[in-house]
């Protein structure tokens, strides 16, 4: 069963730091791997979605890698801002047994950014 | 577009009932998954669907059932509300794109607690 696990579960930084957000998974047979963001009361709102045949994907300050023989991705965050602050959360969609396209999700890292 | 859609937004039931939370979404999504998410824990998923009239288990599905009637709705039912049915839920949504590489879009979730 595949399971993925996020460290730390939260984290504080002061604004302008480079930040990294890791997440791991025990399988490494998936599609894609996702990031998502949830802002406190809200939904998630989906960042970067990465390929099982790439090696990451960048939007704006966000750079997102996939290593899938070590099972790890991780999130950077450049210049990091006040605005950055919400649960980030990842995502992974099994190869195996997954006909509906399913995700199985990490516990999230809750981030706070501090002006 | 709306996009994912769902009410009541907070709801408070007394053990034993009933209740059905809604979901619709205009995105003509043939994917249509429900998520539940315990405090400072990732979603699990309890029921998707790959289309009108299909419908099939996830993780966590007893004390939950589902239908699909229409490509946009995707109503949850609880019976016999229980205290450990106290949790968010997020309907999601997903279309069907010349690859599985597509995101999934949330609804921004129901607030519901047992008492």
């Amino acid at each position: 069963k595949q399971e993925v696990t996020q460290i730390p579960a939260a984290l504080s930084v002061p604004e302008g730091e480079n930040l990294v957000l890791n997440c791991s998974f025990t399988d490494s047979a998936i599609y894609n791997l996702q990031w998502f963001r949830q802002d406190p009361g809200k939904g998630l709102t989906s960042l970067l979605l990465i390929q099982s045949s790439q090696r990451e994907q960048t939007s704006g300050r966000l750079n997102a890698s996939l290593d899938k023989s070590s099972g790890r991705s991780t999130l950077y965050i450049a210049a990091s801002q006040p605005g950055d602050s919400a649960t980030y959360l990842c995502a992974v969609s099994p190869l195996k047994g997954n006909a509906g396209n399913m995700l199985t999700f990490g516990g999230g890292t809750r981030l706070m950014v501090k002006p | 577009n709306a996009g994912v859609t769902q009410t009541p937004k907070f709801r408070i039931l007394k053990i034993g009932q009933s209740m059905t939370l809604q979901c619709t979404q205009d995105m003509n999504h043939n994917y249509m998954y429900w998520y539940r998410q315990d405090p400072g824990m990732g979603l699990k998923l309890i029921y998707y669907s790959v289309g009108a009239g299909i419908t099939d288990k996830g993780e966590v599905p007893n004390g939950y059932n589902v239908s699909r009637s229409t490509t946009e709705d995707f109503p949850l039912r609880l019976e016999l509300a229980a205290p450990s049915q106290t949790s968010v839920y997020f309907c999601a949504s997903r279309g069907t794109g010349v690859t599985r590489n597509q995101p999934q879009h949330f609804g921004d979730g129901t607030r519901l607690s047992i008492l």
